[in-house]
């Protein structure tokens, strides 16, 4: 069956360090893949995607690499800061309607100070 | 510009009672979603819609209705609530093949 996981539910990282979150799919139909950014008491909010013709992405402080080899994906973000606190989700789409949105269950990411 | 807003932020309901979670959105956009999120868990959808007049059935949607009367509007009904409902819920829209813009949320309780 198809899933989206996540292969560590919590991350605690050091203030200016890099932070890795990780993502695990097991469709090799999903074509587009989103992180999303959730804090506490909000909705998700959208970080960066990729689709599957590309194995690299790059935004302000993140980048996502895609494998499909392996159908992995991270989240990359550098210099990490206390407001990156939050929980992260890998999400995937397959092709034709987008309302097939996968959410895996998410990373907490703790950023110490 | 407000995105997604989403009406009552918390509520809490009686076994048995009926209410309707308001979504509405100023983009727009053509594709609407309603999820709901469990403690530790991702958001699993319920229903969706495509345009106006269009809707259907997600992941999870026992026990919930939907109607999509407008481009703006996607409001979610419950009839008869049950415990296993109590969750946060969360209403998101799109354009096609775009990623969802989500609302803040509504916390429903029912005890």
């Amino acid at each position: 069956g198809e899933s989206v996981g996540l292969h560590l539910p919590t991350l605690s990282v050091q203030e200016g360090d890099n932070s890795i979150i990780n993502c695990a799919y097991s469709n090799s139909a999903s074509d587009y893949f989103i992180w999303y950014k959730q804090e506490s008491g909000k909705g998700p909010q959208f970080i960066i995607d990729i689709r599957s013709n590309m194995d690299k992405r790059q935004g302000q402080r993140v980048t996502v690499l895609l494998n499909k080899t392996v159908k992995h994906l991270s989240l990359q973000i550098a210099a990490t800061q206390p407001g990156d606190s939050a929980v992260y989700f890998c999400a995937e789409f397959r092709g034709g309607s987008n309302y097939k949105l996968t959410f895996g269950k998410g990373t907490l990411l703790t950023v110490n100070p | 510009n407000a995105g997604v807003t989403q009406t009552p932020k918390f509520r809490i309901l009686k076994i048995g009672q009926s209410m309707t979670l308001q979504c509405t959105q100023d983009m727009n956009h053509n594709y609407m979603y309603w999820y709901r999120q469990d403690p530790g868990m991702g958001l699993k959808l319920i229903y969706y819609s495509v345009g106006a007049g269009i809707t259907d059935k997600g992941e999870v949607p026992n026990g919930y209705n939907v109607s999509r009367s407008t481009t703006e509007d996607f409001p979610l009904r419950l009839e008869l609530a049950a415990p296993s409902q109590t969750s946060v819920y969360f209403c998101a829209s799109s354009y096609e093949g775009q990623p969802q813009h989500f609302g803040d949320g509504t916390r429903l309780s029912i005890l």
